[in-house]
């Protein structure tokens, strides 16, 4: 596609439920990364995807986090037994690498009550 | 280790102000550089980069220098509008020679332009 697209854009559950954040990077894009970003904070890495494989996944908070790629193209980030605090927006980015920077998407709002 | 540091906001200006954004960084190697801006209610957006001292990147009016010896890359504008209001985040890649690494953020800076 021509940008990379999140779903959902929204999501509500409840404390203890799980869920699954999807992302469709740019075609193409080897390269997949997964962020957070609380309210009012920085961006905190997740994991990094190359191709079907993930060399860095330092950033996972805890193992209620995991994620995988299929097909070098769409990835899955499945939160377990969530919990308040894991309440953010997920940001998804796609790259070429080296000096091209990122292709954000536009996020998927989590809240967890 | 690699870090980003960037002014805390927010910053508020008004229209056709001067803003200049301070961003330092630590890094091992030769990083690249970036801006990155979030429109409210929007992912982000890849504003301007720099890959090796003394470039300059710019888009939009924005402008920022890659200087290596204050390892520092600050953005500036030289007149505001309204629809700048948006957070700016600083980032860098370590090392050109791992070119699929992780970006490295700051905590962004929030910029509130009143007309």
């Amino acid at each position: 596609g021509a940008g990379v697209s999140q779903s959902p854009s929204n999501k509500v559950t409840e404390k203890g439920k799980d869920v699954e954040l999807r992302c469709d990077p740019i075609s193409g894009h080897t390269a997949l990364y997964w962020y957070r970003q609380s309210l009012g904070q920085g961006l905190e890495f997740l994991i990094y995807f190359q191709g079907n494989s993930a060399p860095d996944k330092s950033g996972l908070p805890s193992d209620r986090f995991s994620a995988e790629r299929t097909g070098g193209s769409v990835s899955t980030l499945t939160i377990q037994r969530t919990q308040q605090e894991d309440s953010a927006v997920y940001l998804c980015a796609s790259s070429l690498g080296g000096s091209n920077g990122y292709t954000f998407g536009s996020g998927t709002r989590l809240t967890v009550v | 280790g690699n870090s980003v540091t960037q002014m805390e906001g927010p910053v508020t200006l008004s229209e056709e102000a001067f803003l200049t954004i301070n961003c330092t960084y630590t890094a091992t190697g030769y990083p690249s550089l970036f801006w990155y801006v979030q429109y409210p209610g929007e992912g982000l957006q890849l504003l301007l980069k720099a890959t090796k001292a003394d470039d300059k990147g710019s888009n939009k009016g924005f402008e920022a220098t890659y200087r290596k010896e204050t390892t520092s890359f600050h953005l500036e504008k030289g007149s505001v509008q309204v629809s700048d209001s948006a957070v700016y985040f600083c980032a860098l890649n370590p090392s050109a020679t791992d070119s699929w690494g992780k970006l490295q953020f700051g905590a962004g800076t929030q910029v509130v332009v009143t007309p």
